[in-house]
């Protein structure tokens, strides 16, 4: 079974300008879930999806927003870039998501704003 | 919400030594908890996990403890190895009043096995 999937795995952007991050769960896997990972925050929780419902949300300004498709794919995007939203971002996919499903992390996205 | 703290942030010690991280958190409501692996450039991993009706779970040198009175969690690592090197993060589910699925993690652990 192929593992969960990020594109792209690098960008590089200016500050101001948008960008999109795609996340591909392990097929069968119903829920996403989106983390931004910086050295000084560590891992901290955007957004979860489940069949195409954002369930849950962290403490991240509305300039992150997202998505889900009926194939369970998934979708971050990042409006009017900060210097500080340089980070990895990471998806996770996990079959229900409810306590004690495991949730697989993909690759991960590094974003840099310039 | 949920809120988790990790110690030490940093640990180094001698190949064969055991390694114990400690973590602790604030909603009672939590009932999972799991630990994850980070090497170097790599994605986090999980290792192992607890979920709050057991007090003790191992898996070969790794093992998990939890104190749901105390609020408190420990991974233990026996007989560590150059290869056990690594980022560590506890975590647990976000009680929430119900919702399900998100972990917050800890700030995570450094740790360094000398050979």
């Amino acid at each position: 079974k192929a593992g969960v999937t990020q594109t792209p795995r690098y960008l590089i952007k200016t500050r101001g300008q948008q960008v999109t991050l795609s996340c591909s769960p392990i097929s069968g896997h119903r829920s996403v879930s989106w983390y931004q990972q910086t050295p000084g925050q560590g891992l901290q929780f955007l957004f979860e999806y489940f069949s195409e419902t954002q369930r849950n949300k962290g403490n991240f300004p509305g300039r992150f927003s997202g998505r889900q498709f009926s194939n369970s794919r998934s979708e971050m995007n990042v409006s009017t870039l900060e210097l500080g939203d340089s980070a990895l971002y990471l998806c996770a996919s996990s079959f229900v998501s409810g306590p004690g499903d495991e949730q697989f992390f993909g690759p991960g996205t590094r974003l840099t704003v310039l | 919400g949920e809120n988790v703290e990790q110690h030490p942030s940093t640990l180094s010690v001698q190949e064969g030594d055991s390694a114990v991280i400690k973590c602790t958190y604030s909603d009672s409501a939590s009932n999972y908890f799991p630990w994850y692996k980070q090497e170097l450039g790599k994605r986090p991993q999980l290792i192992i996990d607890i979920r709050s009706n057991v007090g003790e779970k191992k898996d070969q040198r790794i093992a998990v403890t939890l104190n749901k009175t105390a609020k408190h969690f420990s991974l233990h690592i026996t007989e560590t190895q150059p290869e056990d090197s690594a980022v560590y993060f506890c975590a647990a589910i976000d009680g929430n009043g119900g919702s399900q699925g998100n972990l917050i993690f800890g700030k995570g652990t450094k740790l360094s096995v000398k050979p």
